[in-house]
């Protein structure tokens, strides 16, 4: 059982948008900044959102990020198969003093 | 840019300890602004937090891990390390390093993972 909760899969079709959600409480998401991952089968995963909305260098602004309260989302414009992958959030936990992490969205473009 | 690769046995016994070692290439673990951490994903399964060390060797754990994992740092080698004791199949999975910003969920930069498998 995670401790933020996002749904388990998502898809859309290319070129559409998508939104990912992610719920937390006041201990997480709701005193900390929500930040995002990617993960593609048999490689490291990637941050694509941290800060709430910060993108890393190299990551396309079709990928961004909002927070409000305790929960934040990831939202994807211009779908690309490529895009298909797992997505985590994740934030600090005041109360663990270490990061929590959702259950991961599985993203299928169809 | 800084890089991180684990290393350790692919297969232990159960009940037996797992050993792995996160190698930091391109930067020095020294850094005060970082946790080292690390993080597993059994197959099919999510992310889970183990626990992370800080350059000066203070740690913190999982509450779900906390009597079996010790995180330790060697700042001459530029490596941590992860000792697991009393494993089951239970703790088969793919286990990774990460840098973590202090205070933060951000986890700029992640080892390519090494899958443990505990069988008999």
């Amino acid at each position: 059982q995670s401790v933020l909760t996002q749904p388990p899969s998502a898809s859309g079709t290319p070129g559409q948008s998508v939104t990912i959600s992610c719920s937390g409480s006041s201990s997480n998401i709701g005193g900390n900044a929500a930040n995002w991952y990617q993960l593609l089968p048999g490689t490291a995963p990637k941050l694509l959102i941290y800060s709430n909305n910060q993108r890393p260098s190299g990551v396309p602004d079709r990928f961004s990020g909002s927070k409000s309260g305790t929960s934040a989302s990831l939202a994807i414009s211009g779908l690309q198969s490529a895009d298909e992958a797992d997505y985590y959030c994740a934030a600090w936990d005041d109360s663990l003093n270490g990061p929590v992490f959702g259950g991961g969205t599985k993203l299928t473009v169809l | 840019q800084v890089q991180l690769q684990e290393s350790g046995p692919g297969l232990v016994k159960p009940s037996q300890t797992l050993s792995l070692t996160c190698t930091v290439s391109g930067g020095s673990i020294n850094s005060r602004s970082y946790y080292w951490s690390w993080i597993r994903q059994p197959a099919g399964k999510g992310l889970e937090w183990i626990g992370h060390v800080y350059t000066s060797g203070s740690t913190n754990y999982s509450p779900s891990l906390k009597s079996r994992a010790t995180i330790s740092v060697d700042t001459s080698k530029n490596q941590l390390t992860l000792k697991l004791s009393s494993v089951t199949a239970a703790d088969t999975a793919v286990y990774h390093c990460a840098r973590n910003l202090l205070g933060s969920g951000k986890l700029d930069v992640w080892g390519q993972g090494t899958t443990v498998t505990v069988s008999s």
